[in-house]
């Protein structure tokens, strides 16, 4: 079995500011991570994932997630936000073709 | 590049009326998936196909729902009586054999039941 858990539903942050979006997940074995990313009245985008090799991933759009399996975190940054990045991001798992998505956190940009 | 196409992307029905969503997934994907996101709430699996059969079903996906792949290219979900509660985004993924299991996702249909 497997399963996500993102803290905080919500996340505000100022226009440059740090952006982390904290996920955790259980996994039986080694997992593929993926963040994805929900624009208002879109579809899911693909931010970035993790497969295997290098724990640090960088994604599309500034984004960066570290896979730490001894803290089984795959948490998401972003340096400096901008007000483009206001949207739901989801942290998913998966270990066997299905795909296992946290409850979403929503980011608010603030100018 | 190629994507995964849904339509319609949004259905209004009455309630207890059928609803057909259908998806094209990516040509050469192997495995299919319909998610379905209530407003407000997470994305929720709902099936797997694989080989011209359900490989997995979550407790959502009751006896009123069912999918087809017709032909070789169209992937449907079929609500047969729909319930006020089966409002949602519905969105259509695929993945290719071997790979990262990375699941590319449709742009969703949204259905409204009144």
């Amino acid at each position: 079995a497997q399963s996500v858990t993102q803290l905080g539903s919500h996340v505000s942050v100022s226009e440059g500011a740090l952006v982390l979006l904290r996920c955790n997940y259980s996994s039986s074995v080694p997992p593929y991570l993926f963040w994805y990313v929900q624009y208002p009245n879109q579809g899911l985008q693909l931010l970035l994932k993790y497969t295997t090799g290098a724990t640090l991933v960088k994604g599309i759009n500034g984004f960066e997630a570290e896979f730490k399996k001894s803290e089984t975190s795959f948490h998401l940054t972003k340096p400096s936000a901008h007000m483009s990045d206001a949207a739901e991001y989801f942290c998913a798992v998966t270990n066997d073709y299905k795909l296992s998505f946290g409850a979403g956190t929503t980011v608010t940009v603030r100018a | 590049e190629p994507e995964v196409t849904q339509t319609p992307s949004h259905q209004v029905t009455q309630m207890g009326q059928e609803v057909i969503l259908r998806c094209v997934p990516i040509s050469n994907h192997l495995y299919f998936y319909w998610y379905r996101q209530i407003l407000g709430q997470k994305v929720e699996f709902l099936v797997s196909f694989y080989n011209n059969e359900i490989s997995e079903k979550s407790e959502i996906f009751d006896d009123q729902f069912s999918v087809e792949r017709p032909d070789g290219s169209n992937f449907t979900l079929k609500i047969r009586s729909t319930k006020l509660e089966d409002s949602a985004m519905y969105f259509c993924a695929s993945v290719g054999a071997g790979g990262s299991g990375e699941l590319f996702f449709g742009e969703g249909s949204r259905l409204t039941v009144l």
